[in-house]
């Protein structure tokens, strides 16, 4: 089953926007990742972040993790073309090892 | 360092015939995964093993699928026999240790008519 849950399911911004991109959960994890699709291809890391971690940054990419909350969000900064892909959030619990994904976010930035 | 590299990158087969999707990981990682991903189910774990054992196989639709990790740089995927329903693209990713990032293969995609 999948625990992260990514809000909105689609997004299309205009280039030079920032695009936004949530995630929810529901155990208790280790960590939470991020991670990137482009059409047809295999999915690419972008950020790791602990459990005791409330934000990290990687470029023009931010990640935030609330675990009162359990959600995340990550942040794409004055997006580009090349940014269209479907980003998917993955959690790992503290009791177990697996990467568990949800079903993405899909990002068209328009030109 | 070359990546996770999978093999074949497309199978086109027919309802029955056995189907073996190869994947070599990362040199040094202990943690290799074996994903499908359908527009339907989306992403799923099917497998994954540790340094060269399988952890965890709850993922495994059925006993048509079977797979191994013979040693550190080789596991097989294998589908026998193939049914129209395991049409998909099949993803391996291996990482350093457990938990931690995961580095993906390009992928295999599979059509079983």
């Amino acid at each position: 089953s999948q625990q992260g849950e990514e809000d909105p399911q689609a997004l299309s911004i205009q280039e030079g926007e920032n695009a936004t991109m949530n995630c929810s959960y529901k155990t208790s994890i280790n960590n939470l990742q991020w991670y990137r699709q482009n059409s047809g291809r295999g999915l690419v890391h972008l950020i790791l972040i602990r459990s005791n971690e409330r934000e990290k940054h990687s470029g023009r990419l931010r990640v935030t993790l609330d675990t009162s909350k359990k959600s995340s969000s990550l942040l794409i900064t004055a997006s580009r073309a090349a940014d269209t892909a479907s980003y998917f959030c993955a959690t790992v619990p503290s009791n177990d090892y697996k990467l568990s994904f949800g079903a993405g976010t899909t990002v068209t930035v328009r030109a | 360092d070359a990546g996770v590299i999978q093999s074949p990158r497309h199978e086109v087969t027919e309802m029955g015939q056995e189907v073996t999707l190869r994947c070599k990981p990362i040199s040094g990682h202990n943690s290799l995964f074996w994903y499908r991903q359908t527009m339907m189910r989306g992403l799923e774990l099917l497998i994954y093993f540790n340094n060269n054992v399988p952890i965890d196989d709850s993922g495994m639709p059925e006993d048509r699928f079977s797979a191994k990790m013979p040693n550190a740089s080789f596991s097989t995927l294998k589908i026998q026999p193939s049914e129209p329903r395991d049409s998909a693209v099949y993803f391996c990713a291996s990482s350093r240790t457990r938990g931690e990032t995961q580095y993906f293969g390009p992928g295999t995609r599979l059509l079983v008519l």
